[in-house]
């Protein structure tokens, strides 16, 4: 079968850095992508790791390890905005995707 | 660009009743896709394609039919509806000579209360 573990909640400050981890067991994995839903809305999304590594976009970046079978999703300078669920999804290769169940992200002021 | 759209937003249906979701893209995407969300979790996905004429099952077909004739078009069909099928129910698209196949992009959803 396939799963992908994530934190289900995580807050954090306005202006701080936040973690959300994804460890996955899929059978076939091309990579892994990072959708944000905010509540009532549709996943938009946020970046796709196929390789090894970081990759920033913004200040959003996103890091996958293949052997691990793990990737996370770092957020810095975090804003009231970034309040929102954060989805990883593997691409198993059918052009659509396996998600996670989400973590919700509260960020105070 | 509209992107992708879909219609109803909001369907309520009682048990035993059939209905089609409409979802259509204007982007030329290859690859649609239908996922349903349940309260507080992920998205699942029900059927995708990868072409006009060519369908797959995903997690969770049973109850709902697809077909692709063309490219833009990619409607679901509930059969025969049941409570567990209340759900929020999402569209999405990617394309290969368009952008990339990873990104996809979703539609706005069709929120179904079967009761």
């Amino acid at each position: 079968g396939q799963s992908l573990e994530q934190p289900s909640e995580v807050t954090a400050v306005e202006g701080a850095i936040v973690q959300i981890n994804c460890t996955y067991q899929t059978s076939g994995f091309y990579g892994l992508s990072w959708y944000q839903q905010h509540d009532g809305g549709a996943p938009t999304f946020l970046s796709y790791n196929a390789l090894d590594g970081l990759e920033e976009t913004g200040r959003f970046s996103s890091f996958l390890s293949r052997s691990d079978s793990y990737g996370y999703l770092l957020l810095q300078e975090l804003q009231m905005k970034d309040s929102a669920s954060y989805f990883c999804a593997a691409d198993t290769g059918r052009r659509a995707l396996t998600f996670g169940s989400g973590t919700r992200l509260q960020v105070q002021p | 660009n509209a992107g992708v759209t879909q219609t109803p937003k909001f369907q309520v249906l009682k048990t035993g009743q059939s209905m089609t979701l409409q979802c259509a893209q204007d982007m030329n995407h290859e690859y649609m896709s239908w996922y349903r969300q349940d309260p507080g979790m992920g998205l699942r996905l029900i059927h995708y394609s990868v072409g006009a004429g060519i369908t797959d099952q995903g997690e969770v077909p049973n109850g709902y039919n697809v077909s692709r004739s063309t490219t833009e078009d990619f409607p679901l069909r509930l059969l025969s509806a049941a409570p567990s099928q209340t759900s929020v129910y999402f569209c999405a698209s990617s394309g290969v000579r368009t952008g990339s196949p990873y990104e996809q992009y979703f539609g706005p959803g069709t929120r179904l209360t079967v009761t």
